[in-house]
């Protein structure tokens, strides 16, 4: 199935740095959402965004919408060990009879105490 | 609020079994998502359903899958005959509505393995 490209793929880091990931799609989106999946669960949502240029923050997450609709950015600041999981991105476009959220490849982000 | 409920949690069957696996969305929520998660697919929508009715089933792999969703709390998806290359974790998730500032929430998954 279609899917959207993040990256980077995996990330190690130590903690205490900041984290960027983007996510990339060649439709354009009306919705971005973030999600963050830790190991035997399913994703939970981490922000929404609903506007181009939107900037929202959730703690110490801020997650952008592009300008070009195209592309959504994550960014985790002062990271902790407990940020370890993988973040997804998913975008949808303006529903016309389906209602479908494409999600993207994942990024794996590790925190090195 | 319990949020999506699946069970069961783990399954591990033979090829040529029958697989169900069952899903209650959270109370109030119109639309029911099935999805199947692999390392090398990611997470992939299968069938969604609004208001009990399936409305998009195009990502359905085959007719050995089918889902039903016979009441506004309870979902299945069934998969008969099983096969090795179905082994994933599958995802239930519910939602509000379709409007544009509503989100999707998952519940935890379902961890099928077939030998």
């Amino acid at each position: 199935g279609q899917q959207l490209n993040q990256s980077p793929q995996s990330m190690f880091i130590q903690e205490g740095e900041d984290v960027s990931m983007n996510c990339t799609s060649s439709s354009i989106f009306n919705t971005w959402l973030w999600y963050k999946q830790e190991p035997g669960e399913g994703p939970v949502l981490l922000i929404a965004l609903y506007k181009a240029g939107e900037l929202t923050s959730n703690g110490r997450l801020t997650a952008q919408f592009g300008i070009t609709r195209k592309d959504s950015f994550l960014n985790i600041s002062a990271s902790i060990p407990s940020d370890v999981g993988i973040y997804f991105c998913a975008g949808r476009s303006s529903p016309s009879g389906t209602y479908k959220y494409i999600f993207g490849t994942g990024t794996r982000l590790k925190v090195l105490a | 609020d319990a949020g999506v409920i699946q069970s069961p949690r783990h399954e591990v069957t033979e090829m040529g079994q029958e697989v169900t696996l069952r899903c209650k969305p959270i109370s109030g929520h119109d639309y029911l998502f099935w999805y199947r998660q692999t390392m090398m697919r990611g997470l992939e929508l299968l069938i969604y359903f609004n208001n009990n009715v399936p409305i998009d089933d195009s990502g359905m792999p085959e007719d050995r899958f089918s889902a039903k969703m016979p009441n506004a709390s309870f979902s299945t998806l069934k998969i008969q005959p099983s096969e090795p290359r179905d082994s994933a974790v599958y995802f239930c998730a519910s939602s509000f509505s379709l409007a544009s500032t509503d989100t999707q929430y998952f519940g935890p998954g379902t961890r099928l393995t077939v030998l």
